[in-house]
């Protein structure tokens, strides 16, 4: 089953609109939470990521919000501009003995953002 | 900033025909992992290694094999191919020492099994 839940699946926002992608996980484990930025063909790109100990994180126009016990993270795009066109993966991995595990994605948000 | 290299980037193969595809990981890291991504779906741990070594094992299918060689590049091997092995392999790199968590992806290789 999906580990990690990514909702919605599609998003048409205005330009200087804001963008709000939502992911809910189960498993407590998960330590790190990045959410990564791809282009058709293109590889994804770490846009920003937290961990379970802050619930807010801001990185420009960019900002995390992490909710520990309901288990749920957001990402919002503020101001968004049509470059911010693309598909958004929220993920989740754990450590174990120091490592970095695998990441766990969501089944991504495809975001068109209109001029 | 050197990135993650793969290559080929495109490549095409019959069925059951076989495909190897290399990832250079960013300098100095030493820990690289393996993605699958079919279209329009997200991307799904295959395997990962981390000084050489197997560190994790997820979905890969047992005709794809890997390993990580002394200066760090991987391959994916991949044998016997499928119709449904269409799909975009990434690689990700990440240095174990560093503080971070990042994984850095590479542009992927667009495997078409005809």
């Amino acid at each position: 089953q999906q580990q990690v839940k990514q909702s919605p699946q599609s998003l048409i926002v205005q330009k200087g609109g804001i963008s709000i992608i939502n992911c809910a996980y189960e498993n407590t484990a998960f330590d790190y939470f990045p959410w990564y930025q791809q282009f058709p063909g293109k590889g994804p790109a770490l846009l920003i990521a937290i961990r379970p100990d802050v619930s807010e994180k801001k990185e420009g126009r960019f900002t995390i919000s992490f909710n520990k016990s309901a288990k749920q993270f957001s990402l919002h795009i503020m101001d968004s501009q049509p470059g911010d066109s693309a598909t958004y993966f929220c993920a989740a991995s754990t450590h174990y003995g120091g490592a970095t595990n695998k990441l766990i994605f969501g089944t991504g948000t495809l975001l068109a953002v209109q001029p | 900033a050197a990135g993650v290299i793969q290559s080929p980037r495109h490549l095409i193969k019959e069925k059951r025909e076989t495909a190897t595809l290399k990832c250079y990981p960013i300098p100095r890291h030493d820990t690289v992992y393996w993605y699958q991504q079919g279209p329009g779906q997200d991307p799904q741990f295959l395997i990962s290694f981390y000084e050489k070594m197997q560190s994790d094992k997820g979905s890969i299918p047992d005709r794809f094999s890997a390993q990580q060689f002394s200066d760090y590049h991987s391959e994916l091997n991949m044998s016997s191919l499928e119709l449904g092995d269409s799909a975009l392999y990434f690689c990700a790199s990440r240095r174990e020492s560093s503080s971070t968590d990042t994984q850095y992806f590479g542009p992927g290789t667009r495997l078409t099994v005809l």
